[in-house]
């Protein structure tokens, strides 16, 4: 069965620190994958995505993430945290470009301290 | 345009009553879907329209659960009877058609407690 997994339900940081989501799939085949943010009581908002090209994606925010067939991985990261990153981080993937259906992992809670 | 909108934000109601629910597109936008997120969880697909035809539907959506999107633009959600395991953010969300434009702008959600 197609499934994504987030590595991590929280992941606390210092700012400035590294940030690392952590975010696998499963499937036979090729994806397109997504990251999204939700701040609190708000809808999600696309970080960034990767469809076909370059595996390695830049989005908002300065987050990027880079997509490892080998590894069936699309992890996120961004080189240093600020206070404003603090959200819940949702990895996706549709395996369906006609329908656009999306898979969500579970989510990482990001918590930024000072 | 303002993005997609959903309305109500939130919503309270008591068990065993109706509520419906209504999202707005990105105009042009032919591919509505629904969502349903739990507190701590990911979104769940529920069901998805493109124009006026409901072509996919997950088993999570009861019968208790309808969906309408009768002119292809603006859909609503219904939910009969509801139930305490029924309380939950509703996400609507939209896309244009093509290959690879898979992009999908959410709503800000409608908050449903069944009380």
């Amino acid at each position: 069965a197609q499934s994504v997994t987030q590595l991590g339900s929280h992941v606390s940081v210092s700012e400035g620190a590294l940030v690392l989501l952590r975010c696998n799939y499963s499937s036979s085949v090729p994806p397109y994958l997504f990251w999204y943010v939700q701040y609190p009581n708000q809808g999600l908002q696309l970080l960034l995505k990767y469809t076909t090209g370059a595996t390695l994606v830049k989005g908002i925010n300065g987050f990027e993430a880079e997509f490892k067939k080998s590894e069936t991985s699309f992890h996120l990261t961004k080189p240093s945290a600020h206070m404003s990153d603090a959200a819940e981080y949702f990895c996706a993937v549709t395996f369906s470009s006609n329908t656009g259906k999306l898979i969500f992992g579970q989510g990482t809670t990001l918590q930024v301290k000072p | 345009d303002t993005g997609v909108s959903q309305d109500p934000r939130h919503k309270i109601t008591k068990r065993g009553q109706n509520v419906t629910f209504r999202c707005d597109p990105i105009s042009e936008h032919n591919r509505l879907y629904w969502y349903r997120q739990t507190l701590g969880q990911g979104p769940e697909f529920l069901t998805y329209f493109q124009n006026e035809a409901q072509l996919e539907k997950s088993r999570l959506l009861s019968d208790r659960f309808s969906a309408e999107r009768p002119k292809g633009s603006f859909s609503t959600l219904e939910i009969q009877r509801t139930e305490q395991g029924d309380s939950a953010m509703y996400l609507c969300a939209s896309s244009a058609p093509g290959e690879g434009n898979t992009e999908a702008f959410f709503g800000q959600g409608t908050r449903l407690t069944v009380v």
